[in-house]
């Protein structure tokens, strides 16, 4: 089965500050990685998935993350944060050739201050 | 268009007791997941129906039940409550020919259980 590991639980930024949170997973054999936000009183929404191809991805709202597979990482990244990015971050897998199910990490708190 | 609809927006039972809660996927979505987020923790799949049947199942106890009507809104039955089951449940709804890769995810009812 895979699980996933979000290391920052909570990270507080400036504005115009560079965000980088981990997300490291563990599985043998083929992902899909995905990461998710949920802005505060919002719904869980898709932020950017990765399935194949190029290992970096570009998201909504300036948001990239790359899979980096020998690491087993996807680690979600933005060089320069707002205010309005003030929210909670999962990142989850799902195994295409395994169960399916998706496992999703416990989630980063981001706090951005203007 | 609307989006995945839950109901109730919020719940309090007491230990021992059952619950119901109720989904509405998104329009031309057929397929329905709940998911369960404690405080502080990410989703956790507790199972998906499709053609009102359940497809797909976590790992979670038979006192989890669901159900999914022919005009693809669903429900989540709980019986005998712990206080552990408090917590966000969330539904989310998909393609079945696109997968857990397409769900929008509804807003969730927070239930807690005294």
């Amino acid at each position: 089965a895979q699980s996933v590991s979000q290391h920052n639980h909570h990270v507080i930024l400036s504005e115009a500050a560079s965000l980088e949170l981990g997300c490291n997973y563990s599985y043998g054999g083929t992902v899909n990685l995905f990461w998710y936000v949920q802005y505060p009183g919002q719904h869980l929404q898709l932020l950017l998935k990765y399935f194949s191809g190029d290992p970096l991805v570009k998201g909504i709202k300036g948001f990239e993350a790359e899979f980096i597979k020998s690491k087993f990482s996807f680690n979600l990244r933005k060089p320069s944060v707002q205010w309005s990015d003030t929210a909670e971050y999962f990142c989850a897998v799902n195994a295409p050739g395994g169960s399916y199910i998706p496992t999703f990490g416990r989630g980063t708190s981001l706090i951005v201050h203007p | 268009d609307a989006g995945v609809t839950q109901s109730p927006t919020h719940l309090i039972k007491t230990r021992g007791q059952q619950v119901t809660l109720r989904c509405s996927p998104k329009s031309g979505h057929d397929t329905v997941s709940w998911y369960q987020q404690a405080l502080g923790q990410g989703p956790q799949f507790i199972f998906q129906y499709y053609e009102e049947e359940e497809r797909q199942r976590g790992n979670f106890p038979d006192r989890f039940s669901g159900h999914q009507f022919p005009n693809y809104s669903s429900e989540l039955n709980v019986n005998a409550l712990l206080l552990g089951d408090s917590a966000l449940y969330l539904c989310a709804s998909s393609l079945t020919s696109g997968g857990f890769e397409t769900q929008y995810f509804g807003p969730g009812t927070r239930l807690l259980v005294l």
